[in-house]
């Protein structure tokens, strides 16, 4: 398969909660992205993180990398109804290949 | 705001034809993708360019699937002839990559294919 394992595949929690997305991989990476789909349109990059890095943050996003396992979580903060997508965990292994995750689908609840 | 325009963003057609999607990446961007998303499969990379090589297409059905970049602002994904499985929505992707850098990729809104 050419995805890599993202748990949960669903999660739904209450406005206000924090939400956090798991992303495990196979291969060794230059690097990992995250990414959201709303629902009818494209992907959007949302985050980052080389190899090198451990932690990194943007806004309400923080994503952690660890390496020795083989495994990247995204954490939103202080959910919101408008953070309701799916998101996906995307690696470039050599030669610019990007192969994403299978996604994790998040409700928000008001 | 520079996007990724793929047409058409809609297609039904029947089994045994001819399908071409065409994708316009950001201009400067020197890679470019292909995914198919499937609600089984998810996101599965069927292609993708440097400079308008093309680099891996090991993700595609070659008997059926052909993707090619005529020029720079160009990216072309064939299918001939369509099958009802290959229903799904068909992502562009472009980015920036040199040496061991590379951009996020920029998506387009996708074409969704139907084959009856």
């Amino acid at each position: 398969s050419q995805q890599g394992e993202e748990d949960p595949q669903a999660l739904s929690i209450q406005e206000g909660e924090n939400a956090t997305m798991n992303c495990s991989y196979k291969t060794s990476i230059n690097n990992l992205q995250w990414y959201r789909q709303n629902s009818g349109r494209g992907l959007v990059h949302l985050i980052l993180i080389r190899s090198n890095e451990r932690e990194k943050h943007s806004g309400r996003l923080r994503v952690t990398l660890d390496t020795s396992k083989k495994s990247s979580s995204l954490l939103i903060t202080a959910s919101r109804a408008a953070d309701t997508a799916s998101y996906f965990c995307a690696r470039r292994s050599s030669a610019s290949k990007i192969i994403f995750g299978s996604g994790t689908r998040l409700s928000i609840r008001p | 705001d520079a996007r990724v325009t793929q047409t058409p963003r809609h297609k039904v057609t029947e089994m045994g034809q001819e399908v071409t999607m065409r994708c316009q990446p950001i201009l400067g961007h020197n890679t470019v993708f292909w995914y198919r998303q499937t609600m089984m499969q998810g996101l599965e990379l069927l292609a993708y360019f440097r400079n308008r090589a093309p680099l891996d297409d090991s993700g595609m059905p070659k008997d059926r699937f052909s993707a090619e970049m005529p020029d720079a602002t160009l990216a072309t994904l064939k299918i001939q002839p369509s099958e009802p499985r290959d229903s799904a929505v068909y992502f562009c992707a472009s980015g920036f990559t040199e040496g061991n850098y590379n951009s996020p990729l920029h998506f387009g809104n996708g074409t969704r294919l139907t084959v009856t």
